[in-house]
């Protein structure tokens, strides 16, 4: 079983829309959890930070971390066509990182 | 700064031939690790230092080796390229030794291993 689980998508929405990302996980002991967004033949970047349970907010996107369900989400909201990317989540406890497998994401103008 | 560089971007192998991606990084960071990129796998670390002289093994490290005598440098060697490692390789840093997420990663090296 791998310990990050991601819907990969491709996830086409109009210019506009709230954009759901979703990952699962196996692993509880893990701690800090991770959007990154990574465009075509770029490396990734890192788009939102959080530790332990809770939602945090910046700008138009939202984290949500859920630990008793092994569960973390992204929204986007008033998707623009600049945010067709490829969305990954990743979780460490300390040094070790693992990735989801991405979603990639298409905002249609 | 420039951040972290990693070269070569491009790279054809044979399968048994040896090669070293090289990375460095500008911004005095204590952290510094190794991912292969595959379609559908997502990132999967490969190797790991939290600081000069110190180095881990990840979650994917047979065939490749590594070492970090400085600050600023930490190459991936390849010993006898196989065609399974023909991947997209980042490099990725971050500041102090226990790392919570922030990584910064370099553009990336494309290796073909025929």
């Amino acid at each position: 079983q791998k310990e990050v689980e991601q819907d990969p998508g491709p996830l086409s929405v109009p210019e506009g829309a709230i954009v759901s990302l979703n990952c699962t996980y196996s692993n509880s002991a893990f701690q800090y959890f991770m959007w990154y967004r990574q465009y075509s033949r770029k490396g990734p970047e890192l788009l939102m930070y959080t530790y332990s349970s809770g939602n945090k907010e910046d700008g138009r996107f939202t984290a949500q971390v859920d630990k008793s369900s092994k569960y973390i989400s992204l929204f986007i909201r008033d998707s623009q066509p600049s945010d067709s990317a490829t969305y990954l989540c990743a979780m460490t406890n300390f040094n070790k990182f693992y990735f989801g497998s991405g979603t990639k994401l298409n905002v249609k103008p | 700064n420039a951040g972290v560089t990693q070269t070569p971007k491009f790279q054809v192998l044979k399968t048994g031939q040896s090669m070293t991606l090289q990375c460095a990084q500008d911004m005095n960071h204590e952290y510094m690790s190794w991912y292969r990129q595959d379609p559908g796998m997502g990132l999967r670390l490969i190797h790991y230092s939290v600081g000069a002289g110190i180095t881990d093994q990840g979650e994917v490290p047979n065939g490749y080796n590594v070492s970090r005598s400085t600050t600023e440098d930490f190459p991936l060697r390849l010993l006898s390229a196989a065609p399974s490692q023909t991947s997209v390789y980042f490099c990725a840093s971050s500041p102090g030794q226990l790392n919570t997420g922030e990584l910064f990663f370099g553009e990336g090296s494309r290796l073909t291993v025929l």
